[in-house]
């Protein structure tokens, strides 16, 4: 069975740092690209960044890029996401997903809520 | 404001046929054959329902339908069920290294 388990969620204050993790099991991590979604709290869903296979390739939604890594630990079956410079409008809850096609995911977790406030 | 348009709220009654629109642009729905849609329960993740327009993953009833017309792509829900009632939404790849891929902002449908 294909699970993803999110965790490192929490409340931050604006300019705060948090580090999110997923953990896969079920299928081969280096087998697919790996992305991060987010789901505001009006439930708009925002992509935010993926990585290849090997991790030699990475790639940001305009609104993160500077502030937010994706890496990857295929022998730790865990994917990750380094949040720096946090904003009130990055307040969601943060998804890993599978993606097995093109633009699309698969396997989600069960997200991890991130509250950016003071 | 989502890059892709979808009507915010949908009703029927169990076993009518439901059609859900979902608009973008020749730059995203229109261009590409990768439009997917997701079922999304209270307090659950996304679920995929549909790739590559017209796909369902296994496990996924034949009861819902994909299809694309010009930059409209459309979910189509044959025989509507109680447990139906659920929150779409709809995604398409879009070839822009910043953005992979981009959502519309959901449909929340009601099963009367």
């Amino acid at each position: 069975e294909v699970q993803l388990v999110e965790s490192g969620g929490g409340l931050v204050q604006p300019g705060g740092s948090l580090r999110l993790s997923c953990v896969v099991s079920g299928f081969r991590l280096s087998d697919n690209w790996m992305s991060w979604v987010r789901q505001a709290p009006d439930k708009r869903l925002e992509w935010v960044a993926n990585i290849k296979q090997d991790g030699s390739e990475k790639y940001y939604a305009d609104s993160v890029r500077g502030r937010f890594t994706i890496s990857r630990d295929n022998g730790k079956n865990s994917l990750y996401l380094q949040m720096n410079s946090l904003r009130a409008e990055d307040t969601a809850v943060y998804y890993c997903a599978r993606d097995a096609f093109v633009g699309c995911s698969d396997y989600w977790g069960q997200g991890t809520l991130i509250s950016v406030s003071s | 404001q989502s890059a892709l348009t979808q009507p915010a709220s949908m009703s029927g009654s169990p076993g009518q046929s439901i059609t859900i629109s979902c608009t973008g642009t020749s730059s995203d729905v229109g261009g590409y054959n990768y439009v997917s849609w997701y079922q999304q329960h209270p307090g659950k993740a996304p679920k995929l329902i549909i790739y590559e327009v017209s796909n369902r993953p296994s496990g996924v009833p034949d009861r819902f339908s994909g299809s694309k017309s010009g930059n409209t792509a459309s979910l189509t829900i044959s025989g509507l069920h109680a447990e139906d009632e659920a929150d779409y939404y709809c995604s398409s790849y879009t070839p822009n290294t910043a953005l992979d891929r981009v959502f519309g902002g959901g449909t929340k449908l009601t099963v009367l």
